[in-house]
């Protein structure tokens, strides 16, 4: 079974600052892994995805994400955020072999002017 | 493309009452998901078809919860009877077989009074 963990529930940036959204999972078998965004009474946007190749992927919106195996994390990275970036980021994790989509707790992120 | 489609968008019960949630997902799409998203947390897995057939419904409280997908394309997600606790949104995702993304639904907010 894999599990994913959000290390951070709440991250308020300033505006044009620079954020990382941690997460960590865990797998005894090799995953696919996501990142999605919810805002306000919407449901869940893919954001980016890592299934192979390049560990660093590149997603909508001008963010990115590190894939490193024997960190077993895959964080979120944007160099400079906007006020339109406040949403709940949701991390996920899927084995190779079809498994379920398992999302983390979510991260809150606050971007303020 | 049509996205995947859920109604109703919002729901009121009181609790003891049944309820069902219908979902039609991304034509072509054998994969279909229930998710029960309480406020603050991460979606929950509450079952996954493919096509017609469930491959997981380990977290499914099978005592009020049910679920069909009858030709293996719509979905309906029944709750009898309603808890208070069962107050959440609850998100349909599909996507297509294998390990690709999964496309979610804007949700059915639940309130149970």
């Amino acid at each position: 079974a894999q599990s994913v963990t959000q290390l951070d529930s709440q991250v308020p940036v300033f505006e044009e600052a620079p954020v990382e959204l941690r997460c960590n999972y865990s797998s005894s078998v090799s995953v696919y892994l996501f990142w999605y965004v919810q805002y306000p009474n919407q449901g869940l946007q893919l954001l980016l995805k890592y299934l192979s190749g390049s560990t660093l992927v590149k997603g909508i919106n001008g963010f990115e994400a590190e894939f490193n195996k024997s960190q077993t994390s895959f964080h979120l990275r944007k160099p400079s955020v906007h006020i339109s970036d406040t949403a709940e980021y949701f991390c996920a994790v899927k084995n190779n072999q079809g498994g379920k989509l398992i999302f983390g707790q979510g991260t809150e992120l606050s971007v303020k002017p | 493309e049509a996205g995947v489609a859920q109604s109703p968008r919002y729901k009121i019960i009181e609790k003891r009452q049944s309820v069902a949630f219908w979902c039609n997902p991304i034509s072509g799409h054998a994969t279909l998901y229930w998710y029960q998203q309480i406020l603050g947390q991460g979606p929950k897995l509450l079952i996954q078809f493919q096509n017609n057939g469930v491959v997981d419904d380990s977290q499914l409280p099978k005592d009020r919860f049910s679920a069909e997908r009858l030709k293996g394309v719509d979905s309906t997600l029944k709750i009898q009877p309603a808890k208070l606790e069962d107050s959440a949104v609850y998100l349909c995702a599909s996507s297509l077989p294998g390990n690709t993304e999964a496309f979610f639904g804007q949700g059915t907010r639940l309130t149970v009074v």
